[in-house]
């Protein structure tokens, strides 16, 4: 069975840092790209960054850029985020989400499946 | 603001069927596919639609998709009570390089 289980989150004071993994099995995961993706309370879902399966590609949304910094090991099956600089507006559920085989591109990019997600939560 | 939109809103009656629409524009649905994703209450999201018009293995046949231009839409026929949930789509943007959500739509089965 595929899994994706991710950790790390909790209570950070603005401008802190953090750092979530996401664990995977089930699946050849040096094989993938993978995902994170976000949503705040109440709100939509937010893409924040992609790696592909070889960390050659990796892509950000603008509202993390120079702050974020996403990375695998594919030797572990671990994918992570490291946050730093953090802001109220951080404040998210965060998922770890496949993606396609190889990397995520123009006319081909899917999350599936998704994990639990880990909350994260910016405040004084 | 997202950068596609969706419709907050949709309901309907068990058995009926229901669209909700998404729009965008060249950078996006224009010129790549649409995916779409299911959000049962407290739940992660889950694939329900790829590449415009493709089930992953589990999905009803119940659910379809469809695109034109710069505009997608998600069906679904024979509508029932479990199907409540929020629905979101998805495509790769070429300006902004990643992939972009709509809004949402929270569908609600009377």
């Amino acid at each position: 069975e595929v899994q994706l289980v991710e950790s790390g989150g909790g209570l950070v004071k603005p401008g802190g840092s953090l750092r979530l993994s996401c664990a995977a099995s089930g699946f050849t995961f040096s094989s993938y790209s993978m995902n994170w993706v976000r949503q705040a309370p109440g709100k939509g879902l937010e893409w924040v960054s992609s790696i592909s399966s070889s960390s050659s590609y990796i892509y950000y949304a603008d509202s993390v850029k120079g702050r974020f910094t996403i990375s695998r090991d594919n030797a572990k099956n671990s994918l992570y985020l490291q946050m730093n600089s953090l802001r109220a507006e951080d404040t998210a559920v965060y998922y770890c989400a496949r993606g396609p085989l190889g990397y995520c591109s123009s006319g081909l990019c899917w999350f599936d499946p998704w994990g639990q997600g880990t909350l994260v939560t910016v405040s004084s | 603001q997202s950068v596609l939109t969706q419709p907050p809103s949709a309901s309907g009656t068990p058995g009926q069927r229901v669209t909700i629409s998404c729009s965008g524009s060249s950078s996006n649905i224009g010129s790549n596919t649409v995916n779409w994703y299911q959000q049962l209450p407290g739940t992660a999201p889950k694939l329900l639609i790829y590449s415009n018009n493709q089930r992953p293995s589990g999905v009803p046949d119940r659910f379809s998709g469809s695109k034109s231009g710069t505009s997608a839409s998600l069906a679904i026929s024979g509508l029932q009570s479990e199907d409540e949930a929020d629905y979101y789509c998805a495509a790769w943007d070429d300006s902004l390089t990643g992939e972009v959500f709509g809004g949402g739509t929270k569908l609600t089965v009377l």
